[in-house]
């Protein structure tokens, strides 16, 4: 069974840092891109950042860029989400998520639970 | 950027009837690169639909998909208590980002 259970969020003040952990188990996890969602309370879905399956490629949305980080250790089976300069607008529930496909887009299929980062002084 | 806009904002509909959500993009998205998500209220998103009309594993046939180009339409058939939630369209781009629309609630009417 496919798992991807989020940790590492919490309540941090504005310009401080936090990072996110994505722990995966039940698929081998290095065949597989990678990928961070935020919901902000009450609000829609955003893209935040995805890596793919070796790590070699990085995107990220621009509200994020130069801020946040992701990264991955395929040998821990683990997806890892930096967050630097934290700002208010930053309050959300983290996602991560999992392409359904290792060989082409087809959605994304397995997600974890979420945490919750609070941005807050 | 794409930016995708779905309509409506809330659909008020009962069970039994069929609901048609649309997401419009703002420039052509490849139908390979489109999927549709439900939520439910804390809960993470569910994959319903991916290249545009490809029912995700386990989706229930009263969900479909169809579209192309800059217009993509989820209709579900005939709904179910357990169907109203929130709906989520989003292209997944070669040159990201990968975008979400706003979502579209479907609430009981």
């Amino acid at each position: 069974e496919v798992q991807l259970v989020e940790s590492g969020g919490g309540l941090v003040k504005p310009g401080g840092s936090l990072r996110l952990s994505c722990a995966a188990s039940g698929f081998p996890f290095s065949n597989y891109n990678m990928n961070w969602v935020r919901q902000a309370p009450g609000k829609g879905l955003e893209w935040v950042s995805s890596i793919s399956s070796g790590g070699s490629y990085i995107y990220d949305a621009d509200s994020v860029k130069g801020r946040f980080s992701i990264s991955r250790d395929n040998a821990k089976n683990s997806l890892f989400l930096q967050m630097n300069s934290l700002r208010a607008e930053d309050t959300a529930v983290y996602y991560c998520a999992r392409d359904t496909s290792s060989g082409w887009f087809a959605g994304w299929g397995y997600w974890g639970q979420g945490t919750l980062v609070t941005v807050s002084s | 950027e794409i930016v995708l806009t779905q309509s409506p904002g809330t659909l008020s509909l009962s069970p039994g009837e069929r609901a048609t959500l649309s997401c419009r993009a703002s420039q052509g998205v490849s139908s390979s690169y489109l999927a549709w998500y439900q939520q439910k209220p804390g809960q993470a998103p569910r994959l319903l639909i991916h290249g545009a009309s490809n029912r995700a594993t386990g989706i229930p046939d009263r969900f479909s998909g169809s579209g192309s180009g800059t217009d993509f339409t989820l209709t579900i058939s005939r709904l179910e208590p357990e169907d109203f939630a929130v709906y989520y369209c989003q292209q997944y781009g070669s040159s990201p980002p990968h975008t979400f629309g706003q979502g579209t609630k479907l609430e009981i009417k």
